[in-house]
């Protein structure tokens, strides 16, 4: 089975600029999670979605957003690029619902972004 | 305060040496608790959930204390292959969402 997919793997964008990320899940997954890494710290949460809504959102300015499709792919939005948003955005799926309590998350290989 | 905090190592360790990951967090509205294993520039792995009974999955034992906010790894007969960054992470979300917080993580170097 595939796991989390993620593209595009690496991106380069001016200040000012707006940046696209994707995010398809394990199959079956209903939840996707972004998350920001800069080097040196641990994924900080960004958003969650399950079943097309947001259900959850991090301490992110406006400048981010999100959604998520009815396939449960996922894309991430973020407008003005600073410079600061260079990091790794990881995306996970969970097989997390309402009734189930699995919690797990599970990881795609990250879009790195550099903003010059 | 930050919410979950972790040994600042990085921990230098011959092979087969035993190690000791320390963890404690800040909210005790906490769900669910986890160790992930994170390789240099890779996306992080799920290493092993923690339970309050404490579990162990061959050489790894996470221990989890909800009185004292802490949790525990212990990596018994180190291998070269566990260098890695550990991310300890607590999810305090529910059926609802999730909300998982990672701590800043420990590098483990394992010396041959």
């Amino acid at each position: 089975d595939a796991g989390v997919t993620q593209s595009p793997t690496h991106l380069i964008k001016t200040r000012g600029q707006q940046v696209t990320l994707r995010c398809s899940p394990i199959s079956g997954h209903k939840s996707v999670s972004w998350y920001q890494q800069v080097l040196g710290q641990g994924p900080q949460f960004i958003f969650q979605y399950y079943e097309k809504e947001e259900r959850g959102r991090g301490n992110f300015p406006d400048r981010f957003s999100a959604r998520q499709f009815p396939n449960y792919s996922s894309e991430l939005n973020v407008n003005a690029l600073l410079l600061g948003d260079s990091a790794l955005y990881l995306c996970a799926s969970s097989p997390h619902t309402e009734t189930s309590g699995e919690e797990t998350q599970y990881f795609g290989p990250g879009t790195r972004l550099l903003v010059l | 305060r930050k919410e979950v905090e972790q040994d600042p190592g990085p921990f230098n360790v011959p092979e087969g040496a035993t190690v000791a990951f320390n963890c404690t967090y800040s909210n005790s509205a906490s769900q669910s608790f986890f160790w992930y294993r994170q390789d240099c520039r890779k996306e992080p792995k799920l290493l092993m959930s923690v339970y309050s009974s404490g579990n162990e999955d061959g050489r790894f034992t996470a221990q989890l204390n909800r009185a004292s906010q802490y949790i525990s790894l212990l990596i018994r007969d180190s291998k070269l292959s566990d260098s890695a960054t550990y991310l300890c992470v607590v999810n305090y979300g529910d059926n609802y969402g999730q909300n998982f917080v990672f701590g800043p993580g420990t590098r483990l170097s394992v010396l041959p």
